[in-house]
């Protein structure tokens, strides 16, 4: 199975910071990579799909990059309704795999 | 507009069962391949089992292969999953989910579904 390895599992900043995390595979997996958003209590929402392709209506405050094994999804100025956990998720073979997740929180 | 509205979750005990539904709208179900996505109380993601749009075609996560069935009925725009000989690490939210067709990764959610497992 492929192990989807997501940094930092958590992190505090503040509004109009640049926040970044990062997502690694344990084995190449392309661009099939995706990235999604979740608030408490909802469920989660597609933010980037294929490493770096936005989402219909989704921010271009979010970008993500990366290909192969290594994968980055970046909030170019963080707002308060981005507060929330963001998972990425493999997309390259059964069994699907999600990262841990990041909570990212208000500082 | 895309809607994914899942019912069937409940409390059960340990060895029990039961049968999740996901009544899908707002697109043409029968194009389209389905998930089931679960989180278990304050954890992450965890992709559970994969149909095409087709229903030939079946995947499972390792930790339900055998116990849990997916399943679809085109004509009635409807998904299932049979969960059998559950657990308690099966209690989660259960997510219906829409997959995309250029990858196996969802479009849209349903907003789930909660299972208990308890004795």
């Amino acid at each position: 199975d492929i192990q989807m390895t997501q940094s930092p599992s958590s992190l505090s900043a503040s509004v109009g910071d640049r926040v970044t995390i990062t997502c690694r595979a344990s084995q190449s997996i392309s661009i099939y990579l995706n990235w999604y958003q979740q608030k408490p209590g909802k469920a989660p929402k597609l933010l980037i799909y294929a490493a770096s392709t936005l989402q219909n209506g989704v921010s271009s405050r979010f970008s993500g990059s990366g290909s192969g094994t290594d994968f980055t999804l970046t909030i170019s100025s963080l707002q308060p309704e981005d507060f929330a956990a963001y998972y990425c998720q493999q997309t390259f073979t059964f069994p699907l795999t999600f990262g841990g997740g990041t909570k990212v929180e208000l500082k | 507009e895309v809607q994914l509205l899942e019912s069937g979750g409940g409390l059960v005990q340990p060895g029990g069962s039961l049968r999740l539904s996901c009544e899908a709208s707002g697109f043409t179900f029968s194009n389209y391949a389905m998930s089931w996505v679960r989180q278990a109380p304050g954890k992450g993601l965890e992709w559970v089992s994969s149909i095409s749009n087709s229903g030939i075609s079946t995947y499972y996560a390792e930790s339900v292969k055998g116990r849990f069935t997916i399943s679809r009925d085109n004509p009635k725009n409807t998904l299932y999953l049979q969960l059998s000989s559950l657990r308690a690490e099966d209690t989660a939210t259960y997510y219906c989910a829409k997959v995309a067709i250029r990858d196996w990764g969802v479009e849209h959610w349903g907003q789930g579904t909660l299972v208990s497992v308890f004795s």
